[in-house]
Order: C-alpha cells, then structure tokens, then sequence
C-alpha cells in the first residue's frame, strides 16, 4: 500500500486567495482525520470522518476552514480566505477504526501564506 | 477532559547514553490507548508503539522500551545508547472514548532530542 498521500508537499499562497489541501486516505481505512501543526499550538485536530460522514468539527479555527470527503478515497481541507496565520504543517492521517496497528500519517503538506 | 503532558521541551544527550523521555496522561475513560510517533527532521511522523489500558506489561524493541504505569498514568520511552539517528522530535499521544467520540488522538507537545556525536 502507498500509505497516506498528501498533496501538495508544499503550498506557498498569497493572503486572501483559496488553498485546498488533498488527501487520499489508506485503501479499507474509514477513519480520516485532518490535524495542524504549529510552534505555538503544536499537533492539532481539526476534523475527523468516519465512513466519509464528519464527527467532530470541533478543532476547525473558524468558518474559513472547510473539510469535505465525497468518498471513501478522497478527502479536501479548505481554506478561503486565507491568512499568515494559517501557515503550519497540515497533516492527514487514516485509521481502520481500531488502534491496534495505530494512525498512519501523510507526509504533510507545508503551508505558507505570504 | 484528556490530556497528554511531556514536560520535557528538550533533552541533549551525548551519542551512547540512555535517555528517557517522560510521558503523563490524563483520561477518565477506562479504555483507552497510548502512542508514541517520531518525527524526524524531515518532518513525517513515524508510528512507534501502541498499548492499550489493560495492558502494563512493558515491551523492549531492540534499544527502544516503553513503561506503562497506570498507577502514575504514565508511558514513558526509554532508549538504550543512543544514537545520532535517534535525533527528532517524539510525540505521546492518546486515543479515548469520551462522549461517544472514539479514536481522537490527543498529542502531547513533543519532546525535542538531540543526541550529540
């Protein structure tokens, strides 16, 4: 298996225009999640889906975030506007619903908002 | 509420000593699991280990150990003679079920180490 893919590696955007951040979850895996990482805020979660239905939304910053997945192999984190604060390391991550073989992270995608 | 506390911000050793790296959680569920991940300077996070609540027995992965105590709620990692390769960035985490919401993974800060040549 690929793992996690996370795309792009890296994002460099301007203040005010839309980032979207993708993610492809591992094959039979129906648990998404979406986390940030900053100095300030360290390893955060933002969002979470079990078979592609949202859960807890509750880590989303504010209404200018948006997450979505239309499917089991696919998954979108949005940001319209964005700002210079939301510059951190996005990470996605997949679990089959048991920890047992624990959450299996993307390679992140380095957000910088200029 | 659940928490994962790393007191440590950072930890320098010399290459060859043992260091170990502490970990204390807090969760009013009684089942639930602990993590460690690395996260080396390239930056992905790597998946250590895994223990469930019901679980203490200690575990040893070649120079790598863990210690679970629910008497303390702790989980710390110990590893033996370290390593240059060892440098990053180690995460504890915890996954409980709280509130009918399972499988949310609680971070701690991280604990920076940094073994010396």
């Amino acid at each position: 298996d690929a793992g996690v893919i996370q795309s792009p590696r890296h994002e460099v955007t301007e203040m005010g225009q839309e980032v979207t951040l993708r993610c492809k979850p591992i094959s039979g895996h129906d648990y998404l999640f979406w986390y940030r990482q900053t100095m300030m805020r360290g390893l955060e979660l933002l969002i979470y889906f079990n078979n592609n239905v949202p859960i807890d939304d509750s880590g989303m910053p504010e209404d200018r975030f948006s997450a979505k997945m239309p499917n089991a192999s696919f998954s979108t984190l949005k940001i319209q506007p964005s700002e210079p604060r939301d510059s951190a390391v996005y990470f996605c991550a997949s679990s089959d619903g048991y920890p047992l073989d624990g959450y299996t992270f993307g390679s992140g995608t380095r957000l910088t908002v200029v | 509420a659940q928490k994962v506390t790393q007191a440590q911000t950072e930890i320098s050793v010399v290459e060859k000593e043992d260091v170990t790296l502490d970990c204390v959680y807090e969760t009013r569920d009684t089942t639930y699991y602990l993590f460690w991940y690395k996260q080396p300077p390239s930056g992905e996070l790597v998946f250590l280990i895994r223990r469930n609540s019901f679980d203490e027995q200690n575990e040893i992965s070649g120079r790598y150990s863990w210690n679970f105590q629910k008497s303390t709620s702790s989980f710390n990692f110990t590893i033996t003679a370290s390593q240059v390769v060892d440098s990053a960035v180690y995460f504890c985490a915890l996954s409980a079920n709280y509130g009918g919401a399972t499988n949310k993974l609680i971070f701690g800060t991280g604990t920076l180490l940094a073994v010396q040549p």
